[in-house]
Order: structure tokens, then C-alpha cells, then sequence
């Protein structure tokens, strides 16, 4: 059966540090990835989505970027995290494109 | 208009009671359509998939009105255990980018 981990769970950062949430699926091959953000009292921003390795675009400008590395990774960065990136980050799996999608646990980022 | 709009609630419901959301969608070229449950800081987990036919899971109930561009989610014998955000996603008309509803709020007391 397929699985989906991130890590970590929660992450407290200052303003201006740099940023690297990791997302990785098994038990399938050449999933559709998403990244999402959901702002405290707020619904799901699609931020980045991913069909292949090396293929990302991307939803909202804003100072964050992907990366797919290998088939199964998906990799949410950022140079240096302003106060408006707090939230939960998660990141989703599906087997094809407009499908069931299945969700990790999710970062909680707190920026201070 | 908003690509996904959906009633915040909350919805109050006593146990065993009947409550059904609806789910607007404005690109009428949307092909596919979900319901989510999303616990209290916990990851959202799929319900289950509108299909145009419907769709029905026990207690569960999902229809897509393709004229008035609506799904609607009914859940019957409402438990303790259904309280949670109901979140619906309807995919971009041709894109299939996912776009998610704020959520709606059930809350099902004793």
C-alpha cells in the first residue's frame, strides 16, 4: 500500500532563515505531487504541483520554490522565510492528474 | 465569484439528525469533484469522490448538479464522530488543478 511522509512535524524558525520541508511517497511510481499551505483559520492554498521528475509550477508567486528530485521526493524550500509563511504545510499524493489526491501529516512552520 | 465557495457553518446538529452541504464551483469546464474531512490541525482525508451519477458510503451521500454547478455532501444518522470541516475540491476545468473550499463546519452534539 502507498505511504506519504514529511518531516518535520513542526518547525519554529526566526524571519530571514531558510527553509527546506521534505515530502516523500512509496509504494507508487511517478505520482502527481502537491505542495499546499493553510494559513490558521483558513482554507488550502495550492502553492506548487508536480507530474514528473524536474516538472514543478507553480500557483502563487511568493519566495518559496520546489523541487522534485527523484520520482518519489518533493521538496518545499525557501530562502528566507517572512512572517506570512507561517502555517501548515502539506504535502499530497496522486496516481493521476485530477484524481483521489492523499495527504501527509503536515508541517506546522511557525516564523517568528 | 470565488472558483470554490462553500458555507463556513458551523452547522449544530444533534446526534441522529440529517445535515447536507452544498459546494459551488464556477468553471463549468470542472471534470472532477471531491469531498474531504478535515480534523481539528490534522491533514485532510479524502471522503470520497462525486461522480455524476452520485455517489453513496453508508451514512454518505454525494451528488454533482452539473446545470447549477453545485455538489452537495448528505450525511444521515449524524454521529458524535462526524464533527469535523467538510472540505470540497473541484478540479480547474481542463487543468486539473485542484482548488479547495474554505470548508464547512459540522459540529454534531448529544
Amino acid at each position: 500500500s502507498q505511504t506519504i511522509h514529511q518531516w518535520p512535524a513542526t518547525l519554529v524558525q526566526p524571519v530571514g532563515s531558510p527553509l527546506s520541508l521534505e515530502c516523500t511517497v512509496e509504494g507508487t511510481s511517478n505520482p502527481n505531487l502537491y505542495w499546499y499551505r493553510q494559513a490558521a483559520g483558513r482554507g488550502l492554498q495550492l502553492l506548487f504541483y508536480s507530474v514528473g521528475i524536474g516538472q514543478i509550477s507553480s500557483e502563487v508567486p511568493q519566495n518559496l520554490s520546489a523541487s522534485r528530485p527523484q520520482d518519489r521526493q518533493f521538496i518545499l524550500s525557501s530562502k528566507k522565510l517572512l512572517l506570512s509563511d507561517s502555517g501548515f504545510y502539506l504535502c499530497a499524493w496522486a496516481l493521476t492528474q485530477g484524481g483521489e489526491q492523499y495527504f501527509g501529516p503536515g508541517t506546522r512552520l511557525t516564523v517568528t | 465569484r470565488k472558483e470554490v465557495e462553500q458555507d463556513p457553518g458551523p452547522f449544530n446538529v444533534p446526534e441522529g439528525a440529517t445535515v447536507a452541504f452544498n459546494c459551488t464551483y464556477s468553471n463549468s469546464a470542472s471534470q472532477s469533484f471531491f469531498w474531504y474531512r478535515q480534523d481539528c490541525r490534522k491533514e485532510p482525508k479524502l471522503l470520497m469522490s462525486v461522480y455524476s451519477s452520485g455517489n453513496e458510503d453508508g451514512r454518505f451521500t454525494a451528488q454533482l448538479n452539473r446545470a447549477s454547478q453545485y455538489i452537495s455532501l448528505l450525511i444521515r444518522d449524524s454521529k458524535l464522530s462526524d464533527s469535523a470541516t467538510y472540505l470540497c475540491v473541484v478540479n480547474r476545468g481542463g487543468s486539473y488543478i485542484p482548488t479547495f473550499g474554505r470548508g464547512t463546519s459540522l459540529i454534531v452534539h448529544p
